[in-house]
């Protein structure tokens, strides 16, 4: 009953490849999150979705694509994978901002998703 | 939104009180703080989050100056696995996705 699940875990990959890192949560929120963890640790927000719909794009190259079937599904697909993109990926969620009755949201994270690109 | 200051590292005694102070002194009445907290290879925790009031939860204290300009967050009695990187945020709610802009935080070390 994982609240927030990311696959897969860990991901090796030539330069060059496609690849796609799936995230699913079952808390019912409305927001989705990408977030990349590089080698020096700081976490930079990538994408953020409302139900289904492109909310924040942080200046990520376009060879990075999200996508949002349903609001409890974010993927992230990325092509021709440069070393540079090595880093631990996380998803994330939340109650869509400003409906929480304490007027602040809070972010649930999946466990992340390491690739390495060789 | 505001910018935080925390120190790098701190090391605290098992079962002993850890406090982590954090300078937000360009914060705006609107803005929130949040603490995060991410313990190695896992993704980041929430732990707490206030506004002007003092904040208890399960896992911990919040204590905000009256000013608002410096918070501190208190774990009451550390343990091992409180060892972490903890992160303080300072964020205002808006409509358009919460963009939380994680700085580089402190990392708490509990020692046995």
């Amino acid at each position: 009953d994982t609240a927030v699940s990311q696959t897969p875990k860990y991901l090796v990959t030539q330069m060059g490849n496609d690849k796609s890192i799936k995230c699913e949560q079952n808390l019912g929120h409305d927001t989705m999150y990408w977030y990349k963890q590089d080698s020096k640790k700081f976490l930079k927000i990538m994408f953020s979705y409302n139900n289904k719909e492109l909310i924040i794009n942080e200046t990520v190259p376009n060879r990075f694509s999200p996508k949002s079937p349903d609001k409890a599904h974010l993927n992230l697909h990325i092509n021709s994978l440069e070393l540079g993109d090595s880093a631990v990926y996380f998803c994330a969620s939340s109650h869509q901002p400003g409906q929480a009755s304490s007027g602040a949201n809070v972010l649930t994270f999946g466990a992340g998703s390491r690739l390495t690109v060789l | 939104d505001a910018k935080t200051t925390q120190p790098t590292s701190m090391d605290c005694a098992e079962g002993r009180a850890a406090n982590l102070p954090c300078n937000h002194s360009t914060i705006s009445g609107n803005e929130y703080v949040y603490w995060y907290r991410q313990i190695h290879s896992q993704g980041p925790q929430y732990i707490i989050h206030g506004l002007k009031n003092n904040e208890t939860n399960e896992m911990a204290s919040l204590i905000i100056t009256e000013d608002r300009k410096s918070s501190t967050l208190i774990l009451p009695h550390a343990t091992l696995r409180d060892t972490a990187v903890y992160y303080c945020i300072v964020k205002a709610v808006d409509n358009y996705g919460q963009n939380f802009v994680f700085g580089p935080g402190t990392r708490l070390s509990v020692l046995p």
